[in-house]
This record gives structure tokens, sequence and C-alpha cells, in this order.
């Protein structure tokens, strides 16, 4: 199983300033199968970044994502009040699929 | 417009059973894998189980394996998931997702509770 290490748990930040959110794989994650995923409370996850650095429909550019093999970026260029909320990483190359635990983005 | 709309969750004993399902609508259902995510409270996330749409092989996490089974039925676009030997661990919000094996998951239903306790 491929063990995903979200860092750091939180993150401190004002709006307007730039958020760098790490995800590192415990095994190389295949083709880039890496998701970055939105949630807020009371809701369902929102599919923000696929295959690494693809962003899913109808997500701003403000949010980019990088990396290969067992590291990941997700970073959000300049933080909108909207964008306070936990994100995910998830890789979906290999049985099982895996999430990390997460990262808090607050203000 | 694509919807996923779970229910069947609710409040049922330890070792006991519930079946949760999943209403899709706004695309082809049948060609299209699909995932169960949980959510423990106050916890992260955590793939329970997918489904191929294209070969219908399942496959599950090894914390579920060989209590929760994944079915679905297409004539009704409609995903499964029976839940059985439960425990107090199970509890969470039930989501169901698109996306398996190798696709994300971009539609997300809205979750429906499953409470294990006496």
């Amino acid at each position: 199983e491929i063990v995903l290490m979200q860092s750091p748990g939180t993150l401190s930040l004002s709006p307007g300033e730039r958020a760098t959110l790490s995800c590192r794989a415990s095994q190389s994650v295949s083709s880039s199968y890496l998701a970055w995923y939105q949630q807020k409370p009371g809701q369902a996850p929102r599919l923000l970044i696929y295959g690494g650095s693809n962003r899913a429909t109808g997500i701003p550019d403000r949010f980019s994502g990088s990396g290969s093999g067992t590291d990941f970026t997700l970073t959000i260029s300049r933080l909108e009040p909207e964008d306070f909320a936990v994100y995910y990483c998830q890789q979906y190359g290999s049985s099982p699929r895996t999430f990390g635990q997460g990262t808090k983005v607050e203000i | 417009e694509v919807q996923l709309v779970e229910s069947g969750g609710g409040l049922v004993q330890p070792g006991g059973s519930l079946r949760l399902s999943c209403a899709a609508s706004g695309f082809t259902f049948s060609s299209y894998g699909m995932s169960w995510v949980r959510q423990a409270p106050g916890k992260g996330l955590e793939w329970v189980s997918g489904l191929s749409g294209s070969s219908g092989s399942p496959d599950y996490a090894d914390s579920v394996k060989g209590r929760l089974t994944i079915s679905t039925d297409n004539s009704k676009n409609t995903l499964y998931l029976q839940m059985n030997s439960l425990r107090a661990e199970d509890t969470a919000v039930y989501y169901c997702a698109n996306g398996f094996p190798r696709a994300p998951s971009e539609y997300w239903g809205q979750g429906t509770l499953v409470t294990v306790s006496s």
C-alpha cells in the first residue's frame, strides 16, 4: 500500500498569500496518478488537480499542481477567502487507492 | 448535469447489516468505474471500495475486505454497498464517487451517515 504523507498538518495564512502544500509518497506514484481535493466543512470533496498537474473543470488558475515520483506539491498562488479548507492528496495508480491525512489551510 | 445521490444510511447495532445505494444520472453509468469513500467523524478520507466499469472487477480496502460488497444495477443506474458484520469503526459518512480504477473522482454524492452503535 502506498502511504501518502502531507505536510504541514496546518497552514496559517492570510488572504492574498501563497500556499504551498506537500504530499510525499512511500513509493513512486505510477504515471503521476496523483490528485488533489478540497473539502469544506459539511461538504463532499471537490477535485482540484488530477494527473499531478492538470486542473479539473472549472478550477481557477491560482491552483496548480506539480511533482512526480514520490514528491508532489499543490500551490495556491493567492489565497482567496473561499480557499480556506482542508486539502487531500490521493494516489489512484495502485491498489488500494490511498489518501493523505490532509492539510488544513486556515486564516 | 451529473448527479450522485446516496441513501440507506442510519443507525445499526454492531454485527448488523446495511445496504447503501447511490443513484446516478447525467452520464452513461455502465461505462464508468465507481468508488465508495468514507470519512469518520472529524477524520480524513478513506477509500473503501471500487468497481471497474469495463471489467466489473471489484476491489476493497483491507479494512473492509470480506465484510463489504460493492455491486451495480445498470438497469437502474445505481451503485450499492452491502455492509455486513458492521463494527463501531465503520461509523462514517459514506460517499459514492465516480472514478475507478485509474481515474480521479470528479463527481461526488452528498454522503450518507452510517452509525454503528448499541
